[in-house]
């Protein structure tokens, strides 16, 4: 999998729009742009993903830079479940091989 | 999204006795499972992945011996570990995936060894 970049920690106010950035400067044509979070002692879960358009469900909108090299993913009205640790994860749509999680960006939603 | 549950979500051993977790997906058949391990503050590393009915492939540095994978329906993998250790401790964590949808994780067991 492709590597990618994120920072460690960043803050955000409850009902504010969180923009978390992942950088993938060497994703290759075929690999989609993913994004997991892992809520303290628990499994990761599903967001999002995208291979070149910005995509939106009911979690988050996932935006995509023209050239692919990054991303953000957004969570518009934060609120203090979101706190999680979110990683951003650069693979094929339908690959056989585990995912390679990152340190990933820990998300401190504040009140 | 699809569900994928985990049991036990904890279990405290003797050092030298086996403990068995298995990881089930609910709604849908998985043909390959995954196997993961976290250690505190750390990112989650991947194990081993198992296609129903096929041997485990291992990451290198598992130990096949020590931690064995079963994966004998498309709803069901076990993970073994043997004769554990207090090393052995961590979150355990599997996920499923149905080869045409994205992988979809367990709760995680918390395995202290003690």
């Amino acid at each position: 999998d492709a590597k990618t970049t994120q920072p460690p920690s960043m803050d955000c106010a409850e009902g504010r729009a969180a923009n978390l950035p992942c950088n993938h400067s060497t994703i290759s044509g075929n690999e989609y742009v993913y994004w997991y979070r892992q809520i303290h002692s628990q499994g990761p879960q599903y967001i999002i993903h995208g291979l070149k358009n910005n995509e939106t469900n009911e979690m988050a909108s996932l935006i995509i830079t023209e050239d692919r090299k990054s991303s953000t993913l957004i969570l518009p009205h934060a609120t203090l479940r979101d706190t999680a640790v979110y990683y951003c994860i650069v693979r094929p749509r339908y690959g056989a091989d585990g995912l390679t999680f990152g340190k990933g960006t820990h998300l401190i939603i504040q009140p | 999204g699809a569900v994928v549950s985990q049991h036990p979500s904890r279990v405290i051993c003797k050092s030298g006795t086996s403990v068995k977790i298995e990881c089930r997906s609910l709604d849908f058949q998985a043909t390959t499972m995954f196997w993961y391990r976290q250690f505190p503050k750390q990112s989650l590393m991947l194990m081993a992945t198992s296609n129903e009915g096929s041997k485990a492939t291992y990451e290198q540095g598992v130990e096949k011996d020590k931690f064995l994978i079963n994966h004998a329906s498309l709803t069901l993998s076990t993970l073994t570990v043997t004769s554990a250790h207090p090393e052995d401790s961590s979150f355990y964590i599997c996920s499923a995936s149905a080869g045409y949808t994205e992988a979809f994780f367990g709760q995680g067991t918390r395995l202290t060894v003690v």
